[in-house]
């Protein structure tokens, strides 16, 4: 089966411009979480969809950050305006849904935003 | 607040030689622990996890690690690297039950050398 995408792979932006992420998931996981890593920093959680609703979003930075996941497939996370800090590496994990039982999340292989 | 404190931030091997990268966590509840690694160019994915039962677990090429209640420790061990382990190797934790984002530590380069 295809792995967890990402595109773009990197995006150079200049301050204050906007930016738009996009994840697709592995076909038929429900969960769907972003997470940033900061150069030099642990990875952070951002955010958690199940299906379309967002499930937690405790680890958004502030309201420049908006991710949506129309119909419960793709995510788009956006950045907007963006600022020099929000630099990084923004990954895409899915797994399976249901139970509490823990799903294995698959990582996507990043996305690396540069903000000038 | 979870958190995961790996101890060793650039790890120099030579081929052959034993490896033991460190971790500690602090959360007030029960957690999985895991060891991510990701290779050159290559996506995170999962080396090893442990839930509960034995505390040694073993994961994919030879890796184990040992879940230490008492010292909230979750070590990473292998006796012998070899030059294609070369990678960041990352420590994470979730809760049990509930929302399960990752916790992640700030990760270990090792290069491993010929």
């Amino acid at each position: 089966e295809a792995g967890v995408t990402q595109f773009p792979s990197h995006s150079v932006i200049e301050k204050g411009q906007t930016v738009t992420l996009r994840c697709d998931p592995i076909s038929g996981h429900d969960n769907l979480y972003w997470y940033r890593r900061v150069m030099g920093k642990e990875i952070k959680f951002l955010l958690h969809f199940v299906k379309e609703s967002k499930q937690d979003e405790s680890g958004m930075p502030n309201n420049r950050f908006l991710a949506e996941r129309t119909g419960g497939t793709y995510s788009t996370l956006k950045v907007q305006p963006a600022e020099l800090e929000d630099s990084g590496v923004y990954f895409c994990a899915s797994s399976r849904g249901g139970g509490n039982s823990y799903n294995e999340q698959f990582f996507g292989p990043g996305t690396r935003l540069t903000v000038l | 607040a979870q958190s995961v404190s790996q101890h060793n931030h650039h790890v120099i091997l030579s081929e052959a030689a034993s490896l033991e990268l460190g971790c500690n966590y602090s959360y007030g509840g029960t957690v999985n622990l895991f060891w991510y690694v990701q290779y050159p160019g290559q996506h995170l994915q999962l080396l090893l996890k442990y839930f509960s039962g034995d505390p040694l677990v073993k994961g994919i090429k030879g890796f184990e690690a040992e879940f230490i209640k008492s010292k909230f420790s979750f070590n990473l061990r292998k006796p012998s690297v070899q030059w294609s382990d070369t990678a960041e190797y990352f420590c994470a934790v979730s809760r049990r039950t509930g929302f399960q984002k990752l916790v992640f530590g700030t990760g270990t380069r090792l290069l491993v050398s010929p």
